[in-house]
């Protein structure tokens, strides 16, 4: 088993430009969640599926969408990237809401 | 909304040394979580805790949930280099059973 996949592993994006960050899981986990994580704040949460077509907003979801088509895969599209939103993306499966988090390698966004 | 407080932010000390980390929160959590973050890389899950009063130990760390599932702690005996790292306290709480993270502790072990 792969785990939890995340790509691009690196990417910088000017003011304004959009794009989409991809998470895959292939333990067939129903819950899955996307962070960033900022010096000295943790992991905040920004979206999460607790299945295939069904989504809701975290702490921080301005700026930020998701999907849940499969089990499977759950992107994350910034609209129009700020500056505000550089910072390292992580993407984490778990079999159920309040259960062990299994976390991808991490995206690393820089917005100029 | 619930919160978990971390502390210290950052500990920098020798080999050989032992260190807690507290996790505190004025909510009660049905479930708390500890993780080890190395740079590059994603949290990976050291150990949760259920029932207040449990103690879980792994190798060197030792990990108490509080008697009131409000607060929580890591202890390491003799650390060494290579428990250098992230550490990140996470809790379960009633918020549709989302975790709740702390701020971490940044943890450097000398040589």
């Amino acid at each position: 088993n792969a785990g939890v996949t995340q790509t691009p592993k690196f990417q910088v994006l000017k003011t304004g430009q959009s794009m989409t960050l991809q998470c895959a899981q292939d333990m067939n986990h129903e819950y899955m969640s996307w962070y960033r994580q900022d010096p000295g704040m943790g992991l905040r949460l920004i979206h999460y599926s607790v299945g295939a077509g069904i989504t809701d907003q975290g702490e921080v979801p301005n700026g930020y969408n998701v999907s849940r088509s499969t089990t499977e895969d759950f992107p994350l599209r910034l609209l129009s990237a700020a500056p505000s939103q550089t910072s390292v993306y992580f993407c984490a499966s778990s079999p159920d809401r309040g259960g062990r988090r299994y976390f991808g390698p991490g995206t690393r966004l820089t917005v100029l | 909304t619930q919160l978990l407080e971390q502390s210290p932010q950052f500990l920098s000390i020798q080999e050989g040394e032992n260190l807690t980390v507290y996790c505190n929160s004025s909510s009660v959590f049905s479930s708390l979580q500890w993780y080890r973050q190395e740079p590059g890389e994603g949290p990976v899950l050291l150990v949760t805790v259920v029932t207040g009063g449990e103690v879980k130990k792994l190798k060197r760390l030792t990990f108490q949930f509080g008697d009131a599932r409000k607060d929580s702690s890591l202890h390491i005996t003799a650390a060494q280099p290579g428990d250098t790292g992230l550490y990140l306290c996470a809790g379960a709480g009633n918020q549709g059973g989302k975790l709740i993270f702390g701020q971490g502790t940044e943890l450097s072990v000398k040589p």
